[in-house]
């Protein structure tokens, strides 16, 4: 049974599209997460949601728009996409914010062309 | 600024013994983690540190100086399945988790 689990795998659609990834959580934890990893695999914190609030928005273009419908869904959305926005996107959950305790789904690899 | 560096690639012969290092540069400190993420997949959980020594898990551990900011991952009796790359994250004052660029590991028969 998959712990978090995100769709689509991979995603391949071309520049100013919208689409959206999903992601689920059967962990009963209450803080989710988006990362993205680029070329360089340098993985960075995009959002953090704790029991459906915002708790960490960094510099992302708004173009992104996070959505919590309850504790254990955390869903992307991507308006007008741009070629830098391919890379592998990973969803994340972890009990109360304890980071040492975060389990990662299998990511979504995003290719704008 | 937040700076962690640790090796692009490192190439080991099977069975035999490989250390990767990672030093840090956050604004505070909060605990070191060690992921793997083979090729295409999720990154998984190895290790965590966060007072000095090592911690041996099996065939793999992992050291942590805090006043050096340093730390290092030491994978024993290398099997192929060992190929993949080695994450290293710290936790800042705020417990937030700052990321390398992980190392490469290449097994080689």
């Amino acid at each position: 049974d998959t712990a978090v689990s995100q769709t689509p795998k991979y995603l391949v659609t071309q520049m100013g599209n919208d689409k959206s990834i999903k992601c689920e959580q059967n962990l009963g934890h209450d803080t989710m997460y988006w990362y993205k990893q680029d070329s360089k695999k340098f993985l960075k914190i995009m959002f953090s949601y704790n029991n459906k609030e915002l708790i960490i928005n960094e510099t992302v273009p708004n173009r992104f728009s996070p959505k919590s419908p309850d504790k254990a869904h955390l869903n992307l959305h991507i308006n007008s996409l741009e070629l830098g926005d391919s890379a592998v996107y990973f969803c994340a959950s972890s009990p109360g914010g304890e980071v040492e305790k975060l389990f990662f789904g299998s990511g979504t690899q995003l290719s704008v062309l | 600024g937040q700076n962690i560096d640790q090796p692009t690639e490192m190439t080991a012969t099977e069975g035999a013994i490989v250390q990767i290092n990672c030093t840090y540069q956050t604004s505070g400190f909060n605990g070191l983690f060690w992921y793997q993420q083979h090729a295409g997949e999720a990154p998984t959980f190895l290790s965590y540190n966060v007072l000095d020594g090592l911690e041996e898990k099996g065939r793999f551990s992992s050291f942590l100086s805090r006043s050096k900011g340093y730390s290092y991952l030491l994978l024993k009796e290398l099997q192929m399945k060992d190929s993949a790359s080695y994450l290293c994250a710290v936790t800042d004052s705020n417990y937030q988790l700052i990321w390398g660029a992980g190392t490469k590991l290449i097994i080689k028969p």
